[in-house]
């Protein structure tokens, strides 16, 4: 398994321009995650869906919109970027509720924005 | 709402050194909680997981505990090396419906040959 994995690495972005954030997970997980590290910071959540069709906001969601079309796949969209989304972006993804399983993470894309 | 708070932020210590992370949340309804190692520039990668019901976990010279009641975690490393110079992030799952993980700022951790 290839686990999770980003693309791309690393961007940087001009004010107002937009991007999606690519994320794919090959373990047949249910839930998927997207978060953001800040400089010295923990991660915050913005974003998870619960399987397929199925989405909803985190804690810091705005100026982002996510889809869930397939298991597989879970792509991050930034719509008019600002220097605020400046960050790393880590996507994660778990088999299900109540697994008692870790979390596994992407290795990450790194965004600037100018 | 639950919060994480890791102590101290950074420490620097000698090689061979057995040395002692902690964790501490505020919310104990927890699910389990996880510790991540984060080198610069990368990802993060799980350590070790605690469910809720159990005490200690341990993987090789890591030893993580967990005091539900008390809201603190520990993460002991024995006999420290320069390879484990990292940041290490505790990270909570919170006993809701999407179980989301609330992450600490992480402890910088130097180990000098």
């Amino acid at each position: 398994n290839a686990g999770v994995t980003q693309t791309p690495k690393f961007r940087i972005l001009k004010i107002g321009q937009s991007m999606t954030l690519q994320c794919t997970q090959d373990m047949n997980h249910n839930y998927m995650y997207w978060y953001r590290q800040d400089p010295g910071m923990g991660l915050k959540l913005i974003y998870y869906s619960v399987g397929a069709g199925i989405t909803d906001k985190g804690e810091v969601p705005n100026g982002y919109n996510v889809s869930r079309s397939t298991t597989e796949d879970f792509p991050l969209r930034l719509e008019l970027a600002a220097p605020s989304q400046t960050s790393v972006y880590f996507c994660a993804s778990i088999i299900g509720p109540d697994s008692g399983h870790e979390q596994y993470f992407g290795p990450g894309t790194r965004l600037t924005v100018t | 709402k639950q919060e994480v708070t890791q102590i101290p932020a950074a420490l620097s210590v000698p090689e061979g050194e057995n040395l002692v992370l902690n964790c501490s949340f505020t919310d104990s309804a927890i699910y389990n909680l996880q510790w991540f190692r984060q080198d610069p520039g990368k990802g993060l990668t799980s350590l070790l997981l605690i469910q809720s019901s159990q005490r200690e976990q341990t993987s090789g010279r890591l030893n993580a505990s967990l005091d539900k009641s008390s809201g603190r975690s520990t993460l002991y490393i024995a006999a420290s090396q320069p390879g484990d110079s990292a940041t290490y992030l505790c990270a909570v799952r919170l006993n809701t419906g999407f179980q989301k993980l609330v992450f600490g700022t992480g402890t910088r951790l130097l180990v000098s040959p």
